[in-house]
């Protein structure tokens, strides 16, 4: 199975700070993700991170917002902006090979106050 | 674009019973259908999954069964034990250019009483 790393993996910000998640895949992984997690609540996809260029972005999500970087194949980085309460989530990696299983990262436990 | 529906939404049973979740999807070019099992402070982990070429597929007290006519699929757990209690979420998710970003279902709580 990959092995998909993330830190840090809880953190206590402040209200209007910015927060970056960093992530490290092994070389298994060709595609990766970002995922979103309210409490009591299912997955949501934020976006793909695309390497070497801007992410894909869902619906409801927009760069300014959850700037997201792909430098390259292994690594990626989500900062969350200009953070509100509404903000407090698990932030989710996420990544595999094309046909393959997607694996996930152990979670950001993101807390705004 | 997809639309992923699980239910129930809590499911309890006692130990040594079966558990059936059940989940629909929009659309019809879906074809992989992975299960995840997320324990409470945990990640999701993957415990099975099928694709569109299978009508069914088994992986000891776990079994996930397709229909792609109906657009349905399903995880059966039998012989549940505690350690079985959790939120199950089911994914569905197409092959777009190598891209295949999942959709998950709403998730069940599962309860295993003993």
């Amino acid at each position: 199975s990959a092995v998909i790393s993330q830190k840090p993996s809880r953190d206590i910000c402040q209200r209007g700070t910015s927060l970056t998640i960093q992530c490290q895949v092994d070389s298994q992984v060709t595609m990766m993700f970002w995922y979103r997690q309210q409490p009591g609540q299912s997955l949501t996809l934020i976006a793909t991170a695309n390497q070497g260029s801007e992410a894909t972005y869902e619906s409801g999500f927009v760069i300014d917002k959850f700037p997201i970087s792909r430098p390259n194949l292994t690594f990626s980085t989500l900062t969350v902006s200009n953070m509100s309460p509404e903000d407090s989530s698990i932030y989710l990696c996420s990544g595999g090979a094309s046909g393959n299983t997607i694996y996930f990262g152990e979670g950001s436990w993101l807390t705004v106050v | 674009g997809e639309n992923v529906e699980q239910h129930p939404s809590t499911l309890s049973v006692q130990e040594g019973d079966s558990a059936v979740i059940k989940c629909t999807y929009s659309d019809s070019a879906s074809n992989y259908f992975p299960w995840y099992k997320q324990e409470l402070g945990k990640r999701p982990q993957l415990i099975i999954d099928i694709r569109s070429n299978v009508g069914e597929k088994k992986d000891q007290r776990i079994a996930v069964t397709l229909n792609k006519t109906a657009k349905h699929f399903s995880l059966h757990i039998t012989e549940t034990q505690p350690e079985d209690s959790a939120v199950y979420f089911c994914a569905a998710s197409i092959t777009r250019g190598g891209n295949e970003k999942l959709t998950f279902g709403t998730g069940t709580r599962l309860t295993i009483i003993p």
